[in-house]
């Protein structure tokens, strides 16, 4: 059975810092991994999609890196802004048109 | 990125009735659907996957009969909870994905309170 681990829970830094987010998975055999970002009491924002044969994806200040052999995952926030405060989710994919298994979020909070 | 709508984005009902919740794909068809539970700071659980024209496929202890899921068309997937009780009270979310994506896309959610 396929578990997702994001730690910390949550995470405070200050504007302007570079940081790095953690998602850990414990199969290897994945097909995606995504990104995703959940403000409160609202629905999830995909922030990117990584293939299975693929080592990293870019959007804008975002990078996100897979490591599959390893399980792990990493998103990188470039140049933290305010407005970037939200809880982070990591998922996995088993295949196409299939179901996501979810870690519990980082709650990131980026202080003026 | 395609767009899922879902409705309503908050509901409140008392115990023993039933509520309905939509979810669209506006702008693809979505040839699977999923359901997902999302209590406070936790992650989000898959109650049920559903294909279009098919029966829902339910997770290990997901009640079929309290929740009844209908995809009958490839724009459209319904979740109705029958006879809601306060513990059904939660944050629910569905996604869709279409013929051979494997992006998926989350609606807005709904946040159900059963008084």
């Amino acid at each position: 059975k396929q578990e997702v681990t994001q730690i910390p829970a949550a995470l405070s830094v200050p504007e302007g810092e570079n940081l790095v987010l953690n998602c850990s998975f414990t199969d290897s055999a994945i097909y995606n991994l995504q990104w995703f970002r959940q403000d409160p009491g609202k629905g999830l924002t995909s922030l990117l999609l990584i293939q299975s044969s693929q080592r990293e994806q870019t959007s804008g200040r975002l990078n996100a890196s897979l490591d599959k052999s390893s399980g792990r995952s990493t998103l990188y926030i470039a140049a933290s802004q305010p407005g970037d405060s939200a809880t982070y989710l990591c998922a996995v994919g088993s295949g196409a048109n299939s179901k996501l298994t979810f870690g519990k979020g980082i709650t990131l909070s980026v202080r003026p | 990125g395609a767009v899922v709508s879902q409705h309503p984005s908050w509901v409140i009902c008392k115990s023993g009735t039933s509520v309905k919740i939509e979810c669209r794909s506006l702008d693809f068809q979505a040839t699977t659907m999923f359901w997902y539970r999302q209590f406070p700071k936790q992650s989000l659980m898959l109650m049920a996957t559903s294909n279009e024209g098919s029966k829902a496929t339910y997770e290990q202890g997901v009640e079929k009969d309290k929740f009844l899921i209908n995809h009958a068309s490839l724009t459209l997937s319904t979740l109705t909870v029958t006879s809601a009780h306060p513990e059904d009270s939660s944050f629910y979310i569905c996604s869709a994905t279409g013929q051979g994506d494997t992006e998926a896309f989350f609606g807005q959610g709904t946040r159900l309170t059963v008084v």
